[in-house]
């Protein structure tokens, strides 16, 4: 049984540089999450997908970051010009629809700006 | 504005012992709850969930314990093992409109042997 898959697990990056992540999802699940995690914080919601349709994107997704699921299976998180404030953790997580679903998280992508 | 709150930073349990670990939220318009562990390097593993029309969900030594009026979950670990260190994240989702999870800061449970 296959989870959530990120990577890189980790990124380290010069401020002002481009970033993209990769999220692989449960393979049944067609929804896919993307979080954002600080030290001493639980994770913030940046957007979700339904299949490939972006149905919901945080305030916290400024127009340098923009997420893709173009088949509706993997999907990519690009951060643009990165700043210091991007430095975090970046959780991936996937679920199925109907009633209550848990959603299961990757282990994520350390994102560290120098 | 932190609409879900674990208030203990941290918690040190016997191991045998039962770890009670709890939560509070502010909007009454949560109706799923759900409890997350976290070791160190590796992301949030699914514990146990709740729906806003029960009041307990019990799965092993894991319960989960609802209290509507109050605004408070629970999580209830018996008995406790060294393994359970970890941190503990308590999340809620809207009845309807959104499916982000909103969650809390976060527990840090220590078992000792």
């Amino acid at each position: 049984d296959t989870g959530v898959s990120q990577n890189p697990r980790h990124k380290i990056t010069k401020r002002g540089q481009n970033v993209t992540f990769r999220c692989d999802p449960i393979s049944e699940h067609n929804r896919l999450y993307w979080y954002r995690q600080t030290l001493g914080q639980g994770p913030e919601f940046l957007t979700y997908f339904q299949n490939e349709a972006q149905l919901e994107k945080s305030r916290l997704l400024s127009d340098r970051f923009s997420a893709e699921r173009p088949k509706g299976s993997f999907s990519t998180l690009e951060i643009q010009r990165t700043e210091q404030g991007d430095s975090a953790m970046y959780l991936c997580a996937s679920s199925g629809t109907g009633g209550h679903q848990p959603q299961h998280f990757g282990d994520g992508t350390r994102l560290s700006i120098l | 504005d932190q609409q879900v709150k674990q208030n203990s930073p941290s918690l040190s349990v016997q191991e045998g012992r039962i770890s009670i670990l709890n939560c509070d939220y502010t909007n009454s318009m949560f109706d799923y709850f759900l409890w997350y562990k976290k070791y160190p390097a590796e992301g949030p593993t699914f514990l146990i969930s709740i729906s806003s029309i029960k009041d307990k969900n019990e799965d092993g030594r894991f319960t989960v314990f609802l209290n509507k009026s109050a605004k408070h979950l629970s999580l209830h670990i018996v008995p406790s093992q060294p393994g359970d260190s970890a941190v503990y994240f308590c999340a809620a989702r809207w009845l309807s409109g959104s499916e982000k999870l909103v969650f809390g800061k976060g527990t840090k449970l220590t078992v000792n042997p």
